[in-house]
């Protein structure tokens, strides 16, 4: 169980051009969901935090209208990187916090996707 | 910024040797978390630690809240190869956001 799926897991795209990140919880409801950024040797870094059905709450020093994040449902939240620079290439991981009585309030990840932006 | 500090950074250390690594905090946690990352992966839940005090096991694993809800530490016993990685200790704030630590890369050798 707490299973979070992350697609894809590699992009390469031109600069200038938009990319759409899908993170899903596969067999629990997330209410809360996470976005995090980590460099090469270096933590994970968050980005924000999208609870579903409202818009998401962004760390300080991160473009709202840059990185667009949408949670329509309990099990889906997308990230949407606009406009890309090379400057944006990094790894971008997701997590979903189960929404359930009683649950553990842990945070399970995805696998990542490694973008290159050229 | 990161109110974790994990420690060490790094340890190159012999198959079936023991491996030991903490993590303090500025402040109070709730929660107390250990991940493993592999390379080009996302973090995998090792264990994880609720009350202030507890110690939990989980295989060759074994890690344990700090009575001052500052710290926690995680131990690897009898190391294998496939324990390459990087940990990562995690805390849940008053806000509930998660905090990271730096990391400490193991590294296993026969």
């Amino acid at each position: 169980g707490a299973v979070v799926s992350q697609h894809p897991s590699w992009v390469i795209c031109k600069s200038g051009t938009s990319v759409k990140i899908e993170c899903r919880s596969l067999d629990f409801q997330a209410t809360t969901m996470f976005w995090y950024r980590q460099f090469p040797k270096q933590s994970l870094m968050l980005m924000a935090t999208s609870n579903e059905g409202s818009k998401a709450t962004y760390e300080q020093g991160v473009e709202k209208d840059k990185f667009l994040i949408n949670h329509a449902s309990l099990t889906l939240s997308t990230l949407t990187v606009t406009s890309a620079h090379p400057e944006d290439s990094s790894f971008y991981i997701c997590s979903a916090r189960e929404f359930r009585v009683g649950s553990k309030n842990i945070q399970y990840f995805g696998a990542g996707t490694r973008l290159s932006v050229l | 910024g990161q109110q974790l500090n994990q420690s060490p950074q790094s340890m190159f250390i012999q198959e079936g040797e023991d491996v030991s690594m903490n993590c303090t905090s500025s402040s109070i946690f709730n929660t107390w978390l250990w991940y493993k990352q592999d390379p080009g992966e996302g973090p995998v839940l090792l264990i994880a630690l609720y009350k202030a005090g507890e110690l939990t096991s989980n295989g060759r694993l074994t890690a344990q809240f700090g009575i001052t809800r500052k710290d926690s530490f995680l131990n690897i016993s009898a190391s294998i190869p496939s324990d390459v990685g990087i940990y990562f200790c995690a805390g849940t704030d008053s806000w509930g956001k998660l905090q990271f630590g730096a990391g400490t890369q193991v590294v296993v050798t026969p």
